[in-house]
């Protein structure tokens, strides 16, 4: 079983606010991922990282920005919340040895986050 | 680019019966293509994932995909459903250094 933890597990927090959701891994991943669900629609990356100070923006364009400072941890923070961000978050890692995509990841139980 | 498309958002069945989620993919070179599965308020879990090995994958909880070139399909079954197999099921293709994913298949099993 994998150990990917995520905090806080729901949020709902006000407009204009900062946020930071946690995402921790014990597995000694270099590699860590955030995706946005929304229901009935596709996964889509968000951020990824190849391993300590590596962060590279995934295809849906968003708002948020993360750092990679440890290995086990993977911040992802919104600066200014807003209504539209609201949506789960879900964080993944991978330790792979060929290339990214082949990878099987591993995922955190996910944040829903409301903003009012 | 590489894309998947999961026919039907949803499908139901009885418990006993077999189990078919469709998935049907796109790229341009051979693909690597993965099952998850995400029970409710939790994270996805590998189910199984077709590495360009056998065509057929074995995963866990009895379930397996038979990947079809020529169709370009990699269907999900099962020969008996079970009540613990109720959950939303998500088929991707790698594509470079990311997974693609489909928009999930909600798997409700009747008793």
């Amino acid at each position: 079983e994998a150990d990917i933890y995520q905090t806080p597990r729901y949020l709902v927090i006000g407009t204009g606010k900062k946020i930071t959701l946690e995402c921790s891994q014990t597995m000694g991943h270099d590699k860590m991922y955030w995706y946005q669900q929304d229901p009935g629609m596709e996964l889509h990356l968000i951020h990824y990282s190849y391993g300590v100070n590596s962060t590279e923006k995934g295809d849906l364009s968003s708002e948020s920005t993360v750092s990679r400072i440890r290995t086990e941890h993977f911040p992802l923070t919104l600066e200014s919340a807003r209504p539209s961000h609201t949506s789960q978050y879900l964080c993944a890692s991978s330790v792979g040895t060929v290339s990214v995509s082949t990878d099987t990841q591993y995922f955190g139980p996910g944040t829903r986050l409301t903003v009012l | 680019a590489q894309s998947v498309t999961q026919l039907g958002s949803h499908v139901s069945v009885s418990e006993g019966a077999l189990v078919l989620l469709r998935c049907n993919y796109s790229s341009s070179v051979p693909p690597y293509l993965f099952w998850y599965v995400q029970y409710p308020n939790q994270g996805l879990q590998l189910l199984l994932k077709y590495t360009s090995a056998a065509t057929l994958v074995k995963g866990i909880n009895g379930f397996e995909a038979e990947f079809k070139k020529s169709e370009t399909s990699f269907h999900l079954t099962k020969p008996s459903a079970h009540m613990s197999d109720a959950a939303e099921y998500f088929c991707a293709v790698s594509d470079l250094d990311k997974l693609i994913f489909g928009t999930g298949t909600r798997l409700q099993v009747f008793p």
